[in-house]
């Protein structure tokens, strides 16, 4: 099945700055790869996803990058912001079954002022 | 995304003890799953279905099991509790909605303490 790796698991960075966090996959036919925002106390909310036949998309300050070829997928946040502070997971669709999803262990961010 | 709601939202049992926990959803998605999150293992996948016949196993099933009652709820029992079983618990549902049919919603979360 599909392997997803994380990193960093911890990021620290003042407001304003940009913040990047990448992921690692295992299996080249995944196609699929969504990102989830998760608030203290709260459920993960999807913030950003990408299919595999787009090498980036935006969304006002957050974007994601993808290169099939390493395998690998990043989100960066630009102009970071106190309430971009949360514990971000990256996952990726399993091609066993594309509905399954295999989520990475997660990088908690802090913005500090 | 109150369309997806989990009863109970906090839970204490004893070890063996047998609970039960339910999602619902009104999204109208065919597809439901349970999640297991721990602090620095992410959300595991417990057990899923993608419609009321039919329930698969995830990743980490053992000392589970679930239930697909109708297309809108899916529940989730621990036959035996046991500590390790502590945990935040989450169900998602998934379906056509938005631009990808691979997309999960959350519910609110479980959070069970087994003493």
């Amino acid at each position: 099945g599909e392997n997803v790796e994380q990193h960093p698991s911890t990021l620290s960075v003042q407001e304003g700055d940009s913040a990047v966090i990448k992921c690692t996959y295992s299996d080249s036919a995944s196609n699929y790869f969504p990102w989830y925002k998760q608030e203290l106390g709260k459920r993960p909310q999807l913030i950003i996803d990408i299919r595999s036949n787009v090498g980036e998309k935006k969304d006002q300050r957050i974007a994601v990058t993808l290169n099939k070829t390493a395998k690998h997928f990043s989100l960066h946040i630009t102009e970071t912001q106190p309430e971009d502070s949360a514990v971000y997971f990256c996952a990726a669709s399993d091609t066993g079954t594309a509905s399954k999803l295999t989520f990475g262990t997660g990088t908690r961010l802090q913005v500090t002022l | 995304d109150a369309d997806v709601t989990q009863t109970p939202r906090n839970r204490i049992t004893k070890t063996g003890k047998r609970i039960m926990l339910e999602c619902s959803q009104t999204k109208g998605h065919d597809r439901m799953y349970w999640y297991r999150q721990d602090p620095g293992l992410g959300l595991r996948l417990i057990y899923y279905s993608f419609d009321v016949k039919d329930i698969n196993k995830g990743e980490i099933s053992d000392g589970y099991s679930v239930s697909r009652q109708a297309q809108a709820k899916f529940s989730l029992s621990l036959e035996s509790a046991i500590p390790n079983q502590t945990a935040l618990y989450f169900c998602a549902t998934g379906g056509k909605e938005g631009t990808f049919q691979e997309t999960q919603y959350f519910g609110p979360g479980t959070r069970l303490l087994v003493l």
